[in-house]
């Protein structure tokens, strides 16, 4: 299995709504990301957990929280989200000496 | 901390033609630079990759060139094809192990 893979593919919320991200990876790989991506813009890095270590993007709110709860798993927790969150939101893994970051399919969240 | 540019923005080329996508970087201690392809509605792919140590590399119709001295690197394909038309991501990888991107270029081949 050489993927990462995300769902759900497509998320719509309310304002008020609580919803879980969830990414797989069983390449072995220590590394794990969360980006944020915009149309024709460049991924954005929220989160990083390599080697059990969580490093943030200290631009990226509270209402966006990761949890992993294995080496092969990372989850984004969403809360009170505004529409300008409204974006692609892509899984990674990179094993990390080797640089190669490998992305999952995206998953497409719309905020109204 | 690491600052990459990326030019043109977009680039229109006929069928056939060669496209050069080029970028800068800022940080002399970065030591790896991937490309990727976007495809709407898809996943950023990686299409090929260079470490510091080497100057070219080439994988079918394309091939990346890195100047460690000028710190920049260029994106070369030949014989463009309309399946080619797609938003190019060049990228560095900063000391911390992460990625900082260009701000990415729309190619468009017309057949």
């Amino acid at each position: 299995d050489t993927e990462v893979t995300q769902t759900p593919k497509h998320l719509v919320m309310g304002m008020t709504n609580k919803k879980s991200l969830k990414c797989e990876q069983h390449m072995g790989h220590r590394a794990m990301y969360w980006y944020k991506q915009k149309a024709k813009k460049p991924p954005e890095l929220m989160f990083v957990y390599s080697y059990e270590k969580l490093s943030i993007n200290e631009s990226v709110p509270s209402r966006f929280s990761p949890e992993c709860p294995n080496s092969s798993l990372l989850n984004l927790h969403l809360h009170a989200l505004q529409p300008e969150d409204s974006a692609l939101y892509l899984c990674a893994s990179s094993q990390e000496e080797l640089g190669r970051v490998n992305f999952g399919p995206g998953t497409r969240l719309t905020v109204t | 901390g690491e600052n990459v540019e990326q030019h043109p923005s977009t680039l229109s080329v006929q069928e056939g033609d060669s496209a050069v996508i080029k970028c800068t970087y800022s940080d002399s201690a970065s030591n790896y630079f991937p490309w990727y392809k976007q495809e709407l509605g898809k996943r950023p792919q990686l299409i090929i990759d260079i470490r510091s140590n080497v100057g070219e590399k080439k994988d079918q119709r394309i091939a990346v060139t890195l100047n460690k001295t000028a710190k920049h690197f260029s994106l070369h394909i030949t014989e463009t094809q309309p399946e080619d038309s797609a938003v190019y991501f060049c990228a560095a990888m900063d000391q911390g192990g992460k990625l900082i991107f260009g701000q990415g270029t729309e190619l468009s081949v017309k057949p």
